[in-house]
């Protein structure tokens, strides 16, 4: 099974029309992100959380809302979507290491999820 | 700021060596990471390196200079599967990873 997985994985919507992206992890990890990726614009932060109590804009949160309902669950919303938001959305989680006399560690490799690719016509 | 620079496209050929650079600027430095992406696949982790040097992991290696701000993947004994995008990406004190835009490297036979 999937350690991080998405639904739905492809989504083809209308302007206007509210949209929500689900992530859920298998892997334990306190930390869990959102980016957005447009060919040729790498992997663009919208939305991060490092428990389930903690939510941070990213670079590009504009027109995107969060839900982090359970350690293992990190929503997307797209309140009212609009054809500029058509892109590829990634979930990732990630679990920092905790070094002695040192605190958190800078190591932060991220696990992704399969990806949605949402469409807004 | 935090930006991050690398090379859009390199074509190299099977059994080669090829390097992408990624130079970056951002507050608060940790540590630069590797990512490999196949097309329309999810980013897949390749590397980290938090101190100067070069750190090998089979035909990958990925190097890093702090004072520099300057670091590169090292692929060697290229392979047709190879052909992907990289990704650079920092680490800093905000517990964020910052991408760079990714380079597509083509392997050709």
């Amino acid at each position: 099974d999937a350690d991080v997985t998405q639904t739905p994985r492809n989504r083809i919507t209308k302007t206007g029309k509210r949209i929500m992206l689900e992530c859920s992890q298998t892997k334990g990890h306190d930390r869990m992100y959102w980016y957005r990726q447009d060919p040729g614009l790498g992997l663009r932060l919208i939305y991060y959380s490092f428990d389930v109590k903690d939510i941070n804009k990213g670079e590009i949160s504009d027109g995107y809302s969060v839900s982090r309902q359970a350690q293992a669950k990190f929503s997307l919303s797209l309140e009212s979507a609009i054809p500029n938001q058509t892109a590829l959305y990634f979930c990732a989680t990630s679990d920092p290491i905790y070094e002695p006399g040192q605190g958190v560690s800078s190591y932060n490799e991220q696990f992704f999820g399969p990806g949605t690719r949402l469409t807004v016509l | 700021g935090q930006s991050l620079e690398q090379p859009s496209e390199v074509t190299a050929v099977e059994g080669a060596i090829v390097q992408i650079n990624c130079t970056y600027q951002t507050s608060g430095f940790y540590g630069l990471s590797w990512y490999q992406q196949h097309d329309g696949g999810a980013p897949t982790f390749l590397s980290y390196n938090a101190l100067d040097g070069l750190e090998e992991t089979g035909r990958f290696s990925s190097f890093l200079s702090r004072s520099d701000s300057y670091g590169y993947l090292l692929l060697q004994e290229l392979q047709m599967k190879d052909s992907a995008s990289y990704f650079c990406a920092v680490s800093s004190n905000t517990g964020k990873l910052i991408f760079g835009q990714g380079t597509t490297l083509q392997v050709k036979p």
